[in-house]
């Protein structure tokens, strides 16, 4: 009965190479957020969606593409990856997400960790 | 300027000492905010949401000043368990968090 699932949990792979990372959510919320987690534990936001909506596209390079297929789902694919982007992935969600109440409160899956060599 | 700033530590303490961490946001526009927790390895969870007038859970209490704009986290009796990374939170209203880098917890026997 995970909240939040993310697949798989370690990721190796060569430069060069496309490859996704899935998130899953069993809590019905209605906004879901990737987060990357950088070698100085920084944790930034990459994308925000709400109902299946994108919301918030930070400054990411645009080889990065989320896709949600509905609510309760929001993966990552990444193309042509590079050494810069090894990091941890972290999906998360959250029932609203407008600020100001404890309906902002984020649960994080377990993340990602992407090795590119 | 980072939107949260925090002092990256490491804070090394004995086990049952109180410890205290501070956070200062940059965004007056903040409108909630958060302490959470990263053992290593491991996601960040919530270990307590942030009230204007201060609020506390056991051991932990959290105090928000927006005059100032800074948030405290104090921890008393500290237990080895609670060694870990503590992160600052701050909602601006966009959807999204801002986190702090991280305060680095050390409890000693």
């Amino acid at each position: 009965d995970t909240a939040v699932s993310q697949t798989p949990k370690y990721l190796v792979t060569q430069m060069g190479n496309d490859k996704s990372i899935k998130c899953e959510q069993n809590l019905g919320h209605d906004t879901m957020y990737w987060y990357k987690q950088d070698s100085k534990k920084f944790l930034k936001i990459m994308f925000s969606y709400n109902n299946k909506e994108l919301i918030i596209n930070e400054t990411v390079p645009n080889r990065f593409s989320p896709k949600s297929p509905d609510k309760a789902h929001l993966n990552l694919h990444i193309n042509s990856l590079e050494l810069g982007d090894s990091a941890v992935y972290f999906c998360a969600s959250s029932q609203e997400g407008w600020g100001g109440s404890l309906a902002d409160t984020q649960y994080f899956g377990p993340g990602t960790r992407l090795t590119v060599l | 300027r980072k939107e949260v700033e925090q002092d990256p530590g490491p804070f090394n303490v004995p086990e049952g000492a109180t410890v205290a961490f501070n956070c200062t946001y940059s965004n007056s526009a903040s409108q909630s905010f958060f302490w959470y927790r990263q053992d290593c390895r491991k996601e960040p969870k919530l270990l307590m949401s942030v009230y204007s007038s201060g609020n506390e859970d056991g051991r932990f209490t959290a105090q928000l000043n927006r005059a100032s704009q800074y948030i405290s986290l104090l921890i008393r009796d500290s237990k080895l368990s609670d060694s870990a990374t503590y992160l600052c939170v701050a909602h601006t209203g966009r959807r999204a968090l801002t986190f702090g880098s991280g305060t680095r917890l050390q409890v000693q026997p």
